[in-house]
């Protein structure tokens, strides 16, 4: 079964760190693109970060651009985001999706994972 | 940046009724756009790839049409668990992904 399970979530600071990762099972991880969307409480889905599959391009908005940091270890299967100066904002639900080539629907979906800014 | 925009926001609806929302693409996207379907508390599912491509699983009374800038989901049926937030994402450029606001259909 295909299967993305995310973790790191939690309260922070403004200003502050947090590093999210989603480890990935049932496919064959390092041939595809990963991407990170976060959803705000009550608000719409927003793309924060892809990476291709050997992990060498990596893409943002210009909304986390210079603060977030999406990696792959596809030794491992895992996908991680690193996410700095940290801000209000910031405060979503943030889902890990595989999509099946680099510009594709994403037909996978993990569970998300929490992260709330605050002072 | 292309931006996607969806229409309406919300719609009411009865069971039974065919359902058309609507997505425009500031810049032509050919046929890249996808549609998800949102319960609250759930993960996005993917309905509608490749604007008319329905995928594996996901009911006939769904359907997508349209090219270039201008993309319409169709519920032709709508039953009790089609009541949820929809979303469509253009997926034009490499590595890069844009969704709209959202439709909410409710009762």
């Amino acid at each position: 079964e295909v299967q993305l399970l995310e973790s790191g979530g939690g309260l922070v600071r403004p200003g502050g760190s947090l590093r999210l990762s989603c480890a990935a099972s049932g496919f064959t991880f390092s041939s595809l693109a990963m991407s990170w969307v976060r959803q705000a409480p009550g608000q719409g889905l927003e793309w924060v970060s892809a990476i291709s599959g050997s992990g060498g391009t990596t893409y943002y908005p210009d909304s986390v651009k210079g603060r977030f940091t999406i990696s792959r270890d596809n030794s491992r299967g895992t996908l991680s985001l690193q996410m700095n100066s940290l801000r209000v904002e910031d405060t979503a639900i943030y889902y890990c999706a595989k999509s099946r080539s680099v510009a594709d629907a994403f037909d996978i979906w993990g569970q998300g994972t929490m992260v709330t800014v605050s002072p | 940046d292309i931006q996607m925009t969806q229409s309406p926001s919300t719609l009411s609806a009865s069971v039974g009724d065919r359902v058309t929302i609507t997505c425009r693409a500031s810049h032509t996207i050919s046929r890249w756009l996808a549609w998800y379907q949102q319960k609250p508390g759930k993960v996005p599912k993917l309905l509608i790839y490749d604007a008319s491509s329905l995928e594996s699983g996901v009911p006939s009374r769904f359907s997508g049409s349209g090219s270039g800038t201008e993309f319409t989901l169709t519920i032709s049926s709508l039953q009790p668990d089609d009541f949820a937030t929809y979303y469509c994402q253009q997926y034009n450029s490499y590595l890069t992904w844009t969704f709209g606001q959202g439709t909410r259909v409710e009762i």
